[in-house]
């Protein structure tokens, strides 16, 4: 069974400051993503990471894939209340093509 | 677009009931997901369906059984329910065939056993 691990599991910040998630794994995923979940609502995807160091940007959101494709990390720039949710990586194996491992998930809270 | 539909959206029963909980997707995809997610434990998956005519068991199934109706639909029923089951439930859809594909969520099911 391959795990993910979310660290750290909760976070709470002041709006303006910078915060880095990471997504750990001993095994190595085909592709992963990340997914932000408000509350009464269902996951919506941010960002895939397909290939070993790729970085994404989306806005104030930076995303990182290990070279290796086992462990990636979200870092966010000037924190807004708006970003506050509960952050889901995913990851994708080669032997499984559509079945996802998620991670526990991290809770953000971006204070006023 | 609708995308994903779940329904209800809310549910309390009581031990030993059953239910099936539906889902319904419009984006005509090929492979379906239940999942269920109880405070920090993130997204645990219970059923699969690669493609129509096809389900396959996840992480998480003793308790559950499902149907892949057709291409739209798919099911997830709980025989006799037991406390442990209260959870919100997710079913989630994506394309099959091609690597990478993210998965579309449903609002998700608050379901309570008593």
């Amino acid at each position: 069974t391959q795990l993910l691990e979310q660290s750290p599991q909760f976070l709470s910040i002041q709006e303006g400051e910078n915060l880095t998630v990471y997504c750990n794994s001993s095994s190595v995923f085909s592709s992963l993503q990340w997914y932000r979940q408000e509350p009464g609502e269902g996951p919506v995807l941010l960002v895939t990471v397909v290939t070993g160091g790729e970085v994404k940007k989306l806005k104030r959101l930076t995303f990182q894939f290990g070279d290796a494709r086992k462990d990636s990390s979200l870092h966010i720039t000037a924190a807004q209340p708006g970003d506050t949710g509960l952050y889901l990586c995913a990851g994708e194996d080669n032997t499984n093509a559509g079945k996802s491992t998620f991670g526990d998930g991290t809770t953000l809270t971006v204070k006023p | 677009n609708a995308g994903v539909t779940q329904t209800p959206k809310f549910q309390v029963l009581k031990t030993g009931q059953s239910m099936t909980l539906q889902c319904a997707q419009d984006m005509n995809h090929n492979s379906m997901y239940w999942y269920r997610q109880d405070p920090g434990m993130g997204l645990r998956l219970i059923y699969y369906s690669a493609s129509e005519g096809t389900t396959d068991k996840g992480e998480v199934p003793n308790g559950y059984n499902v149907s892949r109706l057709n291409k739209r639909e798919f099911s997830l029923r709980l025989e006799s329910a037991a406390p442990s089951q209260t959870s919100v439930y997710f079913c989630a859809s994506s394309v099959l065939g091609q690597p990478n594909q993210p998965q579309h969520f449903g609002d998700g099911t608050r379901l309570s056993i008593l």
